[in-house]
């Protein structure tokens, strides 16, 4: 695709029960990112992907937070566990390199009712 | 610790008045600052890099390390120009970090 896809873009989810996000990042880009935006608070970074290994995972709020990417292309957030504190606006980002533009996608609004 | 600041959350200002959205950074080593931007219902897009020194869409941005400052002007608002804009900071360029930084946005608002 010409841009980076997230899916799905909204989901609602009933407390406790755990989420996957997923982000299929710009085709040859080898960095990916996760960020959650929350109303006020901006975007916190979550985690970062060098191809399929994260070395920076210092973002992710719990332990009910967990991601991966395979083939060094689409990446999964998975939340386990929801509370209502994790709804939020998930935005996913990729960039050709980790020091060049990052390019985000739509965003997954999570509501946890 | 790295941190960005956006002191304002909304700054609202006539069309044909200038702009100035301030940010300030907190990093000790020799960070790469950018502007992001995020029109209504579009996804977040950058706007400018530091590194690159150049006008977008009337935007121009100067990193003051001095004052460990990357303030975002215009001198003319436009309508166009509302929306929520995000400064970020890229600390350890050509090391092993990679995340962006942001602060907590501004929203912009230009009224006719």
């Amino acid at each position: 695709g010409a841009g980076v896809s997230q899916s799905p873009s909204n989901k609602v989810t009933e407390k406790g029960k755990d989420v996957e996000l997923r982000c299929d990042p710009i085709s040859g880009h080898t960095a990916l990112y996760w960020y959650r935006q929350s109303l006020g608070q901006g975007l916190e970074f979550l985690i970062y992907f060098q191809g399929n290994s994260a070395p920076d995972k210092s973002g992710l709020p719990s332990d009910r937070f967990s991601a991966e990417r395979t083939g060094g292309s689409v990446s999964t957030l998975t939340i386990q566990r929801t509370q209502q504190e994790d709804s939020a606006v998930y935005l996913c980002a990729s960039s050709f390199v980790k020091d060049t533009e990052a390019f985000f996608g739509q965003g997954t609004r999570l509501t946890v009712v | 610790a790295q941190r960005v600041t956006q002191p304002e959350k909304l700054l609202s200002v006539f069309k044909g008045a200038p702009v100035e959205l301030k940010c300030n950074y907190s990093y000790s080593g020799s960070p790469e600052l950018f502007w992001y931007v995020q029109y209504s219902r579009q996804r977040l897009q950058l706007l400018l890099r530091h590194i690159s020194r150049e006008s977008i869409k009337g935007f121009t941005a100067d990193l003051n390390k001095g004052e460990t400052s990357f303030h975002l002007k215009k001198p003319f608002a436009q309508e166009e120009d509302s929306a929520m804009y995000y400064c970020a900071l890229r600390g350890d360029y050509g090391g092993s970090q990679g995340n962006l930084i942001f602060g907590k946005g501004t929203k912009l608002s230009v009224k006719p």
